[in-house]
Parts: C-alpha cells; sequence; structure tokens
C-alpha cells in the first residue's frame, strides 16, 4: 500500500518570503511519480509540479521547486518570493506500481501574509 | 486547461434519495476518476475507469457505483444517499496509464445530503 504523509496541517508566510511545505511517502516500487497540486478557495485542483522518482534532478517551475530525498522518502515544495494569489491548501500525491491511482496526503493550509 | 466538466455543481438532497453526477470530458482521455474531498482526509479514490465499460472499485467504494458507455462520460451514483456522503466531488482525467499518472481536475460538485 502506498501512503503519503503532510505533517503541518497549516502554514503561513510573509509576501516574498520563501517556505517549505513537507511531505514523506511510502512505496514499495522502485519507479514512481509525486506531484504537488495546488487548491485555491475556487476549489480548483492545479497541478503545480512533478518529479520522476529516476530522475536524481530537482524539478523547478518558476518560483516553485522540490527537494527530493529518495533515501529518505521525502518530497518537499519551496515556494520562493510568495504571493498573495499562492495562499491555497496544498496537496502531495503519490502514483506508482501498475495501478492507475494517486494516493494525496491531507494537505496544508497555506496563508500568505501582505 | 483540460476539457473538463461536471454537473451539476451543488446539489442538495435528502437521505434516501438516489443522485447521479456526471462527468464530461472532451480530451478523449482513456482514463477517468472519482475522487470525494473531506477535511482532514485529502482526496480519495472513489472509483475509476480504464476504458469504456472497464471500471474498478478505489478506497472508498462502498454505496457508490459508476457507469461509462461512451469515452467522454463518467457517471458516479449514490443509489441511496446518507449524511457520510455529503463531500465534494472530483472527477479527473488521465491520457496515460501506470506511473505517470499525471491526472487533470474538474471543477468539483459539491454534495449535500440532509
Amino acid at each position: 500500500a502506498q501512503t503519503v504523509t503532510q505533517s503541518q496541517p497549516e502554514m503561513s508566510v510573509q509576501e516574498a518570503e520563501t517556505v517549505t511545505l513537507s511531505c514523506t511517502y511510502d512505496t514499495s516500487e522502485s519507479d514512481y511519480y509525486l506531484f504537488w497540486y495546488k487548491q485555491p478557495p475556487s476549489r480548483q485542483m492545479i497541478l503545480v509540479i512533478r518529479q520522476e522518482a529516476y530522475k536524481q534532478q530537482n524539478a523547478t517551475e518558476n518560483r516553485f521547486s522540490v527537494n527530493f530525498q529518495k533515501a529518505a522518502k521525502s518530497f518537499s515544495l519551496k515556494i520562493s518570493d510568495s504571493q498573495l494569489g499562492d495562499a491555497a491548501m496544498y496537496f502531495c500525491a503519490l502514483s506508482g506500481g501498475s495501478n492507475y491511482k494517486l494516493t494525496f496526503g491531507k494537505g496544508t493550509l497555506l496563508t500568505v501574509n501582505p | 486547461d483540460a476539457g473538463i466538466t461536471q454537473s451539476p455543481r451543488h446539489k442538495v438532497t435528502e437521505t434516501g434519495t438516489p443522485v447521479t453526477l456526471r462527468c464530461h470530458q472532451t480530451e478523449n482521455h482513456r482514463y477517468m476518476y472519482w475522487y470525494r474531498q473531506d477535511p482532514g482526509h485529502g482526496l480519495r479514490l472513489i472509483h475509476y475507469s480504464y476504458g469504456v465499460k472497464d471500471t474498478d472499485k478505489g478506497e472508498v467504494s462502498d454505496g457508490y457505483s459508476v457507469s461509462r458507455s461512451k469515452t467522454e462520460d463518467f457517471l458516479l451514483t449514490l443509489e441511496s444517499a446518507t449524511s457520510s456522503q455529503t463531500s465534494v466531488y472530483f472527477c479527473a482525467i488521465s491520457p496515460t496509464q501506470g506511473r505517470n499518472n499525471e491526472q487533470f481536475f474538474g471543477p468539483g460538485t459539491r454534495l449535500t445530503v440532509l
């Protein structure tokens, strides 16, 4: 079975500062994908960034980057130069193995203070 | 944005009544999913489909059934709604299977069972 744990139910950051959201996971698969999704108050689920487990290089998308530690099964999201529009619920998700399902963490609610 | 619509977007119903939620896609993607989102639980998979008339259960399938008679439509039915099924329901689609399981989400349906 796959599990995803987000240990921070809530986080806050000052505008223009940097914040890191934590995620740990467990899987018996050797090849898998990890995702961060953003859910703003509109409820729409938006893919922020994706990491392929067999790639050692950490994924980056503009102000969003990940710190992928495969041995530690850790997948944290760093948001640089935080903006008010980054305020949202963030979900870490894992996909691996022969099935098609995504396993989600319970989410971290990020507040951005002006 | 992926062409995914859900209907209705909001519904209030009474315990014991049948309810059907519809997911419609214009992307011709093979894989479709139904999730429910509840506070403190993240998103949990109800059922998924890997082709027309090909469906399987997710982790919280009790009380739900699905049907997919066309590539573009995936229906979720609550045969006899209960208050525990009050939730936000998301449909998702994916063009690929297996490890690279990037999913695109619909806007969600808020269902309240009184």
